[in-house]
């Protein structure tokens, strides 16, 4: 139990695009969801918690406008990074928060986004 | 948010135990102590967590000072397969937020 999904698991695309990242919690509801990025060789970030039916709260220096994060429903939360550039690149992973087992908050696999 | 300290890596031979420290000097009394490993290009995998007492799961041990200030994962017999960077993090109990530090990369040798 407890399975987070992210779709893609890796993008390309072209600077100035915009890319929509999905994540989903697969058999159990989550009012809230995390993201993360995390550049090579250093630790995860967290950019912003998201909470269903209500606007995402980010972390200190992450720009809201750059980052769209979307909470549509208990299983489904989405990061849009606008306007990508080089620097944007990075891998990005999601995590859900559950009432039920050990830990309470369980990840997904993450998305290599790559900005060209 | 409070702070976790990690030796930057640690080295352990197969089939060994091996104890991973972590420093947290400024712990408030709700907050919960997480260890999280990951693996390369991977999200990070729930390992144990706890509050006060010592716990113990089918992955690993954790110890808990009395004042719990410092805390210590513990495998008791460790495999290539534990070969990892493992994060020692202090989950706040009002907001449930994760704040990763810079964690232990653990080399285990055959």
């Amino acid at each position: 139990g407890a399975v987070v999904s992210q779709h893609p698991s890796w993008v390309i695309c072209k600077s100035g695009t915009s890319v929509k990242i999905e994540c989903r919690s697969l058999d159990f509801q989550a009012t809230t969801m995390f993201w993360y990025r995390q550049f090579p060789k250093q630790s995860l970030m967290l950019m912003a918690t998201s909470n269903e039916g209500s606007k995402a709260t980010y972390e200190q220096g992450v720009e809201k406008d750059k980052f769209l994060i979307n909470h549509a429903s208990l299983t489904l939360s989405t990061l849009t990074v606008t306007s990508a550039h080089p620097e944007d690149s990075s891998f990005y992973i999601c995590s859900a928060h559950s009432s039920g087992g050990p830990s309470g908050q369980y990840f997904g696999p993450g998305t290599r986004l790559t900005v060209l | 948010d409070a702070k976790t300290t990690q030796p930057n890596s640690m080295e352990s031979n197969e089939e060994e135990p091996v104890h991973l420290p972590c420093n947290h000097s400024t712990i408030s009394g709700t907050d919960y102590i997480h260890w999280y490993r990951q693996l390369p290009s991977q999200g990070p995998e729930y390992v144990i967590h706890g509050l006060t007492s010592n716990v113990n799961n089918r992955m690993a041990s954790l110890a808990i000072a009395e004042d719990r200030k410092s805390s210590t994962l513990i495998l008791h017999r460790a495999t290539l397969r534990d070969a990892a960077v493992y994060y020692c993090i202090l989950r706040a109990s009002n907001t449930g937020k994760l704040i990763f530090g810079q964690g232990t990369t653990l080399q285990v040798k055959p």
